[in-house]
C-alpha cells in the first residue's frame, strides 16, 4: 500500500519567514495530494491540496509543489505568522481521496516572535 | 458545506466495556465516510471506510467495528475496549469532486 514520510517532525522559524515542509510517497498512482493542519484538541482542516495534472498551486501565503517523477511535494508558507502554529499533515490518495488518505506523520511548525 | 458532528466530545472507559461513538453529517447526500484513529503525538491512521448504507471496508484488524446505518450517520463501536484502543478518533466526510473533511474529534481515554 501507499506510503508517505514527512519530514521535518519538528520546524521553528522566525516569524516573518518562510517555512517549507517535505513529504514523499511510494505509490506511483496516487492522484491526490491534501495538506492539513491540526490545531491542538481539534480536527485537522484542509489549508491546500493539489491533484496530479498540476505541478504548483498557491493560495495567499500557502503553496504546494508536486513533482510526480520524484514522488515528492511540498508545502510552502511565506511571511509566517504566530497563527500559523500548528501541526501539518501530508496525505495522499490514489483515488483522489475516496477511498480514504495516507497521511504522513506531521510536523510540528513553531513560529518564534 | 457540510457539517460533521461527533460526540461524545471526550470519554474515559474501563478496559473491557463496550463503546460507541457517533458521527452525523449535515449539508451534503451520499457521502463517503471514515473512521480515523491518531494516536498521541502521531499521524492519522484509516480504521475503516463505507461508500454507502450498510457498506463498511475495514483498512487494519482491531477489535473494533463500524455501521452506517443511515446514509449521514456513522458509528464506531467495540464490545471489548483494550488499553492500546486510547486515542483521537476523527470521523470525516467526502463528496465526489471535493476532497475529506473532518470532524472535531473524540478523545478516547481507556483506564
Amino acid at each position: 500500500g501507499e506510503n508517505v514520510e514527512q519530514h521535518p517532525s519538528t520546524l521553528s522559524v522566525q516569524e516573518g519567514d518562510s517555512a517549507v515542509i517535505k513529504c514523499t510517497y511510494s505509490d506511483s498512482a496516487s492522484n491526490y495530494f491534501p495538506w492539513y493542519k491540526q490545531e491542538l484538541g481539534k480536527g485537522p482542516q484542509l489549508i491546500i491540496d493539489i491533484r496530479s495534472n498540476v505541478g504548483e498551486k498557491k493560495d495567499q501565503r500557502i503553496a504546494v509543489t508536486l513533482n510526480k517523477t520524484a514522488k515528492h511535494f511540498s508545502l510552502h508558507i511565506t511571511e509566517t505568522q504566530p497563527e500559523d502554529s500548528a501541526v501539518y499533515f501530508c496525505a495522499a490518495s490514489i483515488s483522489g481521496g475516496a477511498d480514504g488518505l495516507t497521511f504522513g506523520k506531521g510536523t510540528h511548525l513553531i513560529i518564534q516572535p | 458545506s457540510q457539517t460533521i458532528h461527533q460526540w461524545p466530545a471526550t470519554l474515559v472507559q474501563p478496559v473491557g466495556s463496550p463503546l460507541s461513538l457517533e458521527c452525523t453529517v449535515e449539508g451534503t447526500s451520499n457521502p463517503n465516510l471514515y473512521w480515523y484513529r491518531q494516536a498521541a503525538g502521531r499521524g492519522l491512521q484509516l480504521l475503516f471506510y463505507s461508500v454507502g448504507i450498510g457498506q463498511i471496508s475495514s483498512e487494519v484488524p482491531q477489535n473494533l467495528s463500524a455501521s452506517r446505518p443511515q446514509d449521514r450517520q456513522f458509528i464506531l463501536s467495540s464490545k471489548k475496549l483494550l488499553l492500546s484502543d486510547s486515542g483521537f478518533y476523527l470521523c470525516a466526510c467526502y463528496s465526489v469532486g471535493d476532497t475529506q473533511y473532518f470532524g472535531p474529534g473524540t478523545r478516547l481515554t481507556v483506564l
